[in-house]
């Protein structure tokens, strides 16, 4: 099993449309957990950290179920500039070092 | 203003023959990463620098090396690229290893082996 699983989609959502991904991690000891964005060719950038109590940016929304080991994204009205894959990202431990990604979301957002 | 920097973009070599890519950081980061990607996949930690400190991860093959010359500047040292090396490889930093530091990243150089 992956230590960080994402469903890889691709996920084709109209403009305006609201999209939520999920993201299951399989070590319970894992501390830190982010979004990251990567557009075609380019390096991941982060887009977000979670937190245990949830957190708000914008558009976005981000949940931490530590209970059942999942993260979720919830991105709201949609953009074209939206598109993108999205990248579940796991600390294992106190460590940076140990920073584990998921193998990301394909998001298109179509006009 | 960039912080990360990789050359090249992008980089041709042929099969069996040495190519070092090139990352430098603006951020006088403590820690400097190389992570390889492949096509639709993850990326990978490969190894990673504290200040001078280097640490491999256990399944980087011994083909890869790195240096780090000063704080600025790390180098990825591919000795004998196969097929299989052919990936997107990035280079990233952050202030410490601590589990709540960001993660720079830098554009990254796509490696083609012919």
């Amino acid at each position: 099993r992956k230590e960080v699983e994402q469903d890889p989609g691709p996920f084709n959502v109209p403009e305006g449309a609201t999209v939520a991904f999920n993201c299951t991690y399989s070590n319970s000891a894992s501390q830190s957990f982010f979004w990251y964005r990567q557009d075609c060719r380019k390096e991941p950038k982060l887009l977000m950290s979670v937190y245990s109590s949830g957190n708000e940016d914008g558009r976005f929304t981000a949940q931490l179920n530590r209970a059942s080991q999942y993260i979720s994204l919830l991105i709201r009205d949609s953009k074209l500039s939206d598109s993108a894959t999205y990248l579940c990202v796991v600390i294992v431990g106190g460590s940076a070092r140990q920073l584990t990604f998921g193998s990301g979301t394909q998001l298109t957002v179509l006009p | 203003d960039a912080m990360v920097i990789q050359n090249p973009r992008y980089q041709v070599t042929q099969f069996g023959k040495p190519v070092t890519l090139s990352c430098s950081q603006t951020l006088n980061h403590n820690v400097m990463y190389w992570y390889q990607q492949k096509s639709s996949q993850a990326p990978k930690l490969l190894f990673h620098y504290y200040d001078k400190d280097f640490n491999n991860e256990a399944d980087t093959p011994d083909n890869f090396q790195s240096r780090r010359p000063n704080t600025s500047f790390c180098f990825l040292d591919i000795r004998s690229p196969g097929l299989g090396d052919a990936a997107m490889y990035l280079c990233a930093t952050s202030r410490g290893t601590g589990g709540k530091e960001t993660q720079y990243f830098g554009p990254g150089t796509r490696l083609l082996v012919l």
